[in-house]
């Protein structure tokens, strides 16, 4: 079964721009879940999304979006890039059924603003 | 927020060597999960252990879990140098209805050869 995808792999941007990462999870698997992983703040949850609905999300500005198709392939987005977005992206898929799912992580997608 | 608090932050051993690297948390979990990351890649998921469980195995893995301390270990038995990585728990809270992971900062292992 292939794992989580996530493209592009690394991308950079100057500041003011946005930027779409895309993740593609694990057949089967309903849930996606993102994160932003930098050296200061580490591992930070940034949203989910089950079923093409926004069910959780974290402490991020407005300026972070996302969305989850039908085919359970998710997109965020991040409009008008500050040099602080340059992190380590992350997505996670798991079947969400019941109280114990494992999460699966992607490869990242490193993004660096300039 | 950081949820999860891992010590020692880093870790050094000798192959062969057993290792051993501690959770904490805060509030009530349905699980605790550990991933190992290697050189700021995607994270590997290792284990599951569930709120009602106290030990699990998985291979040189052994990972335990104390909820009335809110605390967990992570051991690696007979360790390699391929096991040099950064390792997170991350728990999944009791509240139920999303399955936000809440990290740790991790402990970065260096296994020398």
């Amino acid at each position: 079964k292939a794992g989580v995808t996530q493209t592009p792999r690394y991308l950079i941007k100057t500041r003011g721009q946005q930027v779409t990462l895309s993740c593609s999870p694990i057949s089967g698997h309903r849930s996606v879940s993102w994160y932003q992983q930098t050296p200061g703040q580490g591992l930070q949850f940034l949203f989910e999304y089950f079923s093409e609905t926004q069910r959780n999300k974290g402490n991020f500005p407005g300026r972070f979006s996302g969305r989850q198709f039908s085919n359970s392939r998710s997109e965020m987005n991040v409009s008008t890039l500050e040099l602080g977005d340059s992190a380590l992206y992350l997505c996670a898929s798991s079947k969400a059924s019941g109280l114990y799912n494992e999460q699966f992580f992607g490869p990242g997608t490193r993004l660096t603003v300039l | 927020s950081q949820q999860g608090e891992e010590d020692p932050q880093a870790l050094s051993i000798q192959e062969g060597e057993n290792a051993t690297m501690n959770c904490s948390y805060k509030t009530s979990i349905n699980n605790l999960q550990w991933y190992r990351q290697n050189s700021g890649r995607g994270l590997v998921h290792l284990i599951l252990i569930r709120s009602n469980e106290r030990e699990k195995h998985s291979g040189r893995l052994r990972v335990t879990l104390d909820t009335s301390k809110k605390s967990s270990s992570l051991l690696i038995t007979a360790s390699r140098a391929a096991d040099t990585a950064s390792y997170f728990c991350a728990t999944e809270e009791a509240r139920g209805g999303s399955e936000k992971l809440v990290f740790g900062k991790g402990t970065k292992l260096t296994v020398n050869p």
